[in-house]
């Protein structure tokens, strides 16, 4: 069983150009948390999907960035017209299911620089 | 609100001495703390995980954790550090139910001299 993956490991990005960061999560859930990660910091929760719904995207910018979890496929985390200040890690999660005592399984993380 | 604060942003040890990394919380309700470690451009991996059975729960590579409710603590404890315990640690609240989603901690750097 294959863990979270995520792609690519390292992306560049040009100021004004988009970010699509791919997340497939653990066979078996459908459950995908999205974090982000600024130098220095701990991980900052941004969205949560479940199949084809997102859940809570409470940790979001409300402008530029969208997520989604289709039936078929990676969950993909979209970032439009990328600025400096996006340069950060991005890390996906995945559970079988929700609720506080479920552990998350985190993958490797997607680097993102902007220059 | 919930919170987690961890009390150290670097901790630095020798090989073969104890390991105390401590973190404490804030919740409404009683909470789920998890320990997750990050070695340097990794993900993160599961140390250990409280969700209300025994208060002294048992991780990976010899770590364990107290959850102390009097104290809101959910230190994180080593007998002995090794070399390759050097890593980034992050204590972590879960909020579950209708949000689903995890508070971290700042983190806590962990130095091993040889």
């Amino acid at each position: 069983n294959a863990g979270v993956m995520q792609n690519p490991r390292h992306l560049v990005r040009r100021r004004g150009q988009e970010a699509r960061l791919r997340c497939s999560p653990m066979k078996g859930h459908s459950h995908v948390y999205w974090y982000r990660q600024l130098p220095e910091e701990g991980l900052k929760f941004m969205v949560y999907l479940q199949k084809e719904n997102i859940i809570d995207e409470s940790g979001m910018p409300k402008e530029r960035f969208s997520a989604e979890f289709p039936k078929e496929g990676p969950s993909i985390l979209r970032i439009q017209q990328v600025v400096r200040g996006d340069s950060a890690a991005y890390f996906c999660a995945s559970s079988p299911h929700r609720g506080r005592k479920t552990e998350a399984f985190f993958g490797q993380g997607t680097r993102l620089t902007v220059v | 609100a919930q919170s987690v604060t961890q009390l150290d942003s670097h901790v630095s040890v020798s090989e073969g001495t104890p390991v105390l990394l401590r973190c404490n919380y804030s919740s409404s309700y009683s909470p789920s703390l998890f320990w997750y470690v990050q070695h340097p451009n990794k993900g993160l991996q599961l140390l250990l995980k409280y969700t209300s059975a025994a208060t002294l729960v048992k991780g990976i590579n010899g770590f364990e954790a107290e959850f102390k409710k009097s104290e809101t603590s959910f230190h994180l404890t080593k007998p002995s550090a090794h070399m390759s315990d050097a890593a980034e640690y992050f204590c972590v609240v879960s909020l579950g139910g209708s949000q689903g989603n995890l508070i971290f901690g700042k983190g806590t750097k962990l130095s091993v001299k040889p």
